[in-house]
């Protein structure tokens, strides 16, 4: 059973420079989502998708945060021109999703994203 | 809007007793999910448990056990004989049915004393 895939699993970068993050969610999981989770607190959401689609977005998430999801299965988080507050840990969840679903999410392993 | 309280920013149990960690939440909607995740030093969110708002039983899975009262709006996670394996951060986290995103608490470490 593969779970929740992410990488890289650390990423280190100088200010100003732009990061991909790629995300390989369980394989018959239609929902995905991005998470930043700083030192001490709580996951904070970022966006969804379902299927190929995204449904929502953080109004927190500026605009140089931007996610993909082409084909339905995959994800990359983008982030451009990173600043020193972007530094935190990217999570990635998925989960099977419908109208009325209520099914847990599966969590990857993160992506933590230093900036210098 | 959804919320999410945990109150306890960290917890202490001696190994073989019981915890209880503490979660509530606000939302108007009427069908909602709670989930609790654990969180070990290592870094990745495990799923433990969940319950629906119209679960008439409170939800049990192993050596969890959630303490779900309704009208109070909390949602209290039960470890029950804590091992020193159970020492990690503890979210709770709650979904509404219509809706996608998950709304997290800011989290209980829990450390669990030999």
């Amino acid at each position: 059973d593969t779970g929740v895939s992410q990488d890289p699993r650390h990423k280190i970068t100088k200010r100003g420079q732009n990061v991909t993050f790629r995300c390989d969610p369980i394989s018959e999981h239609n929902r995905l989502y991005w998470y930043r989770q700083t030192l001490g607190q709580g996951p904070e959401f970022l966006t969804y998708f379902q299927n190929e689609a995204q449904l929502e977005k953080s109004r927190l998430l500026s605009d140089r945060f931007s996610a993909e999801r082409p084909k339905g299965s995959f994800s990359t988080l983008e982030i451009q021109r990173t600043e020193q507050g972007d530094s935190a840990m990217y999570l990635c969840a998925s989960s099977l999703g419908g109208q009325g679903s209520n099914q847990p999410q599966h969590f990857g392993d993160g992506t933590r994203l230093s900036i210098l | 809007a959804q919320k999410i309280t945990q109150t306890q920013p960290g917890m202490f149990v001696q190994e073989k007793e019981a915890v209880t960690l503490d979660c509530t939440y606000d939302t108007s909607d009427q069908s909602y999910g709670l989930f609790w995740y654990k969180q070990p030093s290592s870094g990745e969110m495990i799923f433990l448990i969940y319950q629906g708002s119209y679960d008439e039983q409170n939800a049990t899975e192993g050596r969890y056990s959630l303490n779900f009262q309704k009208a109070r709006k909390s949602a209290n996670l039960v470890i029950s004989a804590s091992q020193l394996g159970d020492s990690a951060m503890y979210f709770c986290a709650m979904k509404v049915v219509v809706g996608g995103q998950f709304y997290f608490g800011t989290g209980t470490s829990l450390t669990v004393i030999p």
